[in-house]
């Protein structure tokens, strides 16, 4: 049911960006990408969403391909409680509301 | 303030036992959700509420059986636990179906032996 691809682990030092990318190639026009991480032992964690336009917030930036068949979550100064499972998500919409397809996510581990 | 907390958070039993997990939401949201996150991580959605009425069904057996008491509450009651139950579970509550962004607990560690 997954509709996204993410590479399993990821390693980023201290400080420096971790640019974190994910494949969506059959999202459709009207589907959203979203962000969510899961820190160990605790419920996953909104981080940012789109659908075309590039967007930012105080947590990441989420680049978005002029396609839509993927993107990227950039976490511009990665700290260790960074370290997490990100999760690129497509929301389908549908009449019975907004669904969440999470796929296996990327383990992203910050090192010191 | 817990905005979902869910009871109890780690939860060990016997095969063919019947078991509830508890989920409560102070955030004010008209949906509930339930998830299940299995051993390789991968998190699936099983059911939604929307004040109170199940919304979404995912092919989850029969043996797992939600109730809605009221819009802040969603529990989820599972009889005869098999092995393959074996999972995180986690509740989550947004407002309203098309609701951005959804809230999550901390989970429940559920292990059948």
């Amino acid at each position: 049911d997954a509709k996204t691809t993410q590479p399993t682990s990821m390693d980023c030092a201290e400080g420096r960006a971790a640019n974190l990318p994910c494949n969506h190639s059959t999202i459709s026009g009207n589907e959203y990408v979203y962000w969510y991480r899961q820190i160990h032992s605790q419920g996953p964690q909104y981080i940012i969403h789109g659908l075309k336009n590039n967007e930012t917030n105080e947590m990441a930036s989420l680049i978005i391909t002029e396609d839509r068949k993927s993107s990227t979550l950039i976490l511009p100064h990665a700290t260790l409680r960074d370290t997490a499972v990100y999760y690129c998500i497509v929301r389908v919409s549908s009449y019975t509301g907004n669904q969440f397809y999470f796929g296996t996510g990327t383990s992203l581990t910050v090192i010191p | 303030d817990t905005a979902v907390s869910q009871t109890p958070k780690y939860l060990v039993t016997q095969m063919g036992n019947d078991k509830s997990i508890k989920c409560e939401q102070n955030l004010g949201h008209d949906t509930m959700y339930w998830y299940k996150q299995d051993s390789k991580k991968f998190l699936k959605i099983m059911f939604s509420y929307n004040n109170k009425e199940l919304i979404i069904n995912e092919t989850v057996p029969n043996r797992f059986s939600p109730k809605s008491p009221d819009k802040a509450h969603l529990n989820l009651h599972i009889n005869s636990l098999e092995l393959g139950d074996s999972a995180v579970y986690f509740c989550a509550s947004s407002q309203g179906l098309v609701a951005t962004e959804a809230f999550f607990g901390q989970g429940t560690r559920l292990t059948v032996v």
